[in-house]
């Protein structure tokens, strides 16, 4: 049974950068797409970026210029650098794990339970 | 960027009601879409994709059907279990969800 869990700090102060850890056990992080999903506090859901141990990243045209996700493939985990945070940035952030081919790479089957992370001073 | 919209926004109906649910694209996007339960405080969990395949293990209760830009998402028999926020979500870069119909009983 595939299982995903985030970790990271929950609170983050405005101007820095948010960092968050995706632990993926059950699976082989190499074989799948990897992606970070967000849902600010009563909103949606907003897709942030993957990772495809082929192709590397793609990230969402709104936020790739602050995005970073990057993969230890050693540690089967996946990481979220996004910089220069304000208070819009503030929700729950999920890791999820997308399909084995490009078809399905937006098809999210499995999820972790999700980080709340909090920008404020 | 292709736009996902939903409606309602939400509903709220009866034990054993008929629920339908609709997502509209703003371009033709096939049949590239998936459809998520979500229940207060936990992940969202896919239950639809290729807009009518049902994901494995969840209940033949949920279906859906369309094509193009207009979809539908369908619970047979509303149960209490079936409270929550559902979501469809355009499944080609860059992944837009729709914003969501909360359910209620």
């Amino acid at each position: 049974q595939v299982q995903l869990q985030e970790s990271g700090p929950g609170l983050v102060k405005p101007s820095e950068t948010l960092s968050l850890t995706c632990t993926v056990s059950g699976g082989f992080i190499s074989s799948y797409y990897w992606s970070w999903i967000r849902q600010p506090p009563g909103k949606g859901l907003e897709w942030i970026g993957y990772f495809y141990y082929s192709e590397s990243t793609k990230y969402n045209p709104s936020l790739k210029s602050r995005v970073t996700i990057s993969v230890d493939t050693s540690k089967n985990q996946f990481s979220l650098k996004l910089s220069s945070v304000t208070a819009a940035d503030t929700a729950v952030y999920y890791c999820a794990r997308g399909g084995s081919s490009t078809w399905y790479r937006g098809r999210f089957d499995y999820w972790g339970q999700g980080t709340l992370v909090t920008v404020s001073s | 960027d292709i736009q996902m919209t939903q409606s309602p926004s939400s509903l709220s109906a009866s034990v054993g009601d008929r629920v339908t649910i609709t997502c509209q694209a703003s371009q033709d996007i096939s049949n590239y879409l998936n459809w998520y339960q979500q229940k207060p405080g936990k992940a969202p969990n896919l239950l639809i994709y290729d807009a009518s395949t049902l994901e494995t293990g969840v209940p033949s209760t949920f279906s859906g059907s369309g094509s193009g830009t207009d979809f539908t998402f369908t619970i047979a028999s509303l149960q209490p279990e079936d409270v929550a926020t559902y979501y469809c979500q355009h499944y080609d870069y860059p992944f837009t969800f729709g914003p969501g119909t909360k359910v209620d009983i």
